[in-house]
């Protein structure tokens, strides 16, 4: 089974729109980190945002927020008032595990397009 | 400015040449690793070490090796090239007391 899944391949949203990419995880492990990267046409990896699975608070980073919904296994990044410069491939991944153990794993990736 | 960098950048070989991707950080980060980036399956985890003298394999360690003599640096070695072993390749570090990781700018490798 896939531990992380990203089930949008693409996603279109216009600029200054508020978006959400979804992201589905798969662990058994009570500890673990839940991350978003986006990864411009330049091709870096540019880390985003992060969730540990005892916050009591969703995440926020400016105009980034990660939705985490424990139950439901999920973590959806939110991305307000989008800007052409916000696109680019995201990458959900998720640490499991506690200590230094720090391996990630990603998901395949939404890649974001804004349009004006 | 601490940072981490990869080199080459880009790099074309031969099938079953010897290929050493460089890897090398200033931030003293313990962990460091190395991920491979195929349309499809997102990163994937090829070997990682947590300090000096420690490596461990990852989820698609075959075909490829790493050492760790010091804290900067975590060559990537690809014993036999394949055409297989054509993608790109991430770096990454993370100091060890925080999860977050930093990649590196990538090398994209093609193997003919």
């Amino acid at each position: 089974a896939q531990k992380i899944t990203q089930t949008q391949p693409g996603m279109f949203v216009q600029e200054k729109e508020a978006v959400t990419l979804d992201c589905t995880y798969d662990t058994s492990d009570p500890s673990y980190g839940l991350f978003w990267y986006k990864q411009p046409s330049s091709g870096e990896m540019i880390f985003l945002i992060y969730q540990g699975s005892y916050d009591q608070q969703n995440a926020t980073e400016g105009r980034y927020s990660l939705n985490f919904q424990k139950a439901r296994k999920s973590a959806n990044l939110v991305i307000s008032a989008s800007q052409l410069g916000d696109s680019a491939m995201y990458f959900c991944a998720m640490r499991e595990g506690y200590g230094t153990a720090s391996k990630l794993t990603f998901g395949t990736g939404t890649r974001l397009q804004v349009t004006l | 400015d601490a940072e981490i960098t990869q080199s080459p950048r880009h790099k074309i070989t031969e099938t079953g040449r010897q290929v050493t991707l460089a890897c090398h950080q200033t931030w003293n980060h313990n962990n460091m690793f190395w991920y491979r980036q195929d349309l499809g399956h997102g990163l994937r985890l090829i070997h990682y070490s947590y300090g000096v003298q420690d490596t461990n394999k990852g989820e698609v360690s075959d075909g490829y090796s790493v050492s760790r003599s010091n804290t900067e640096d975590l060559p990537l070695t690809l014993e036999s090239a394949a055409s297989s072993q054509t993608s790109v390749y991430f770096c990454a570090s993370n100091p060890g007391d925080t999860d977050t990781q930093y990649f590196g700018p990538g090398t994209r490798l093609t193997v003919l």
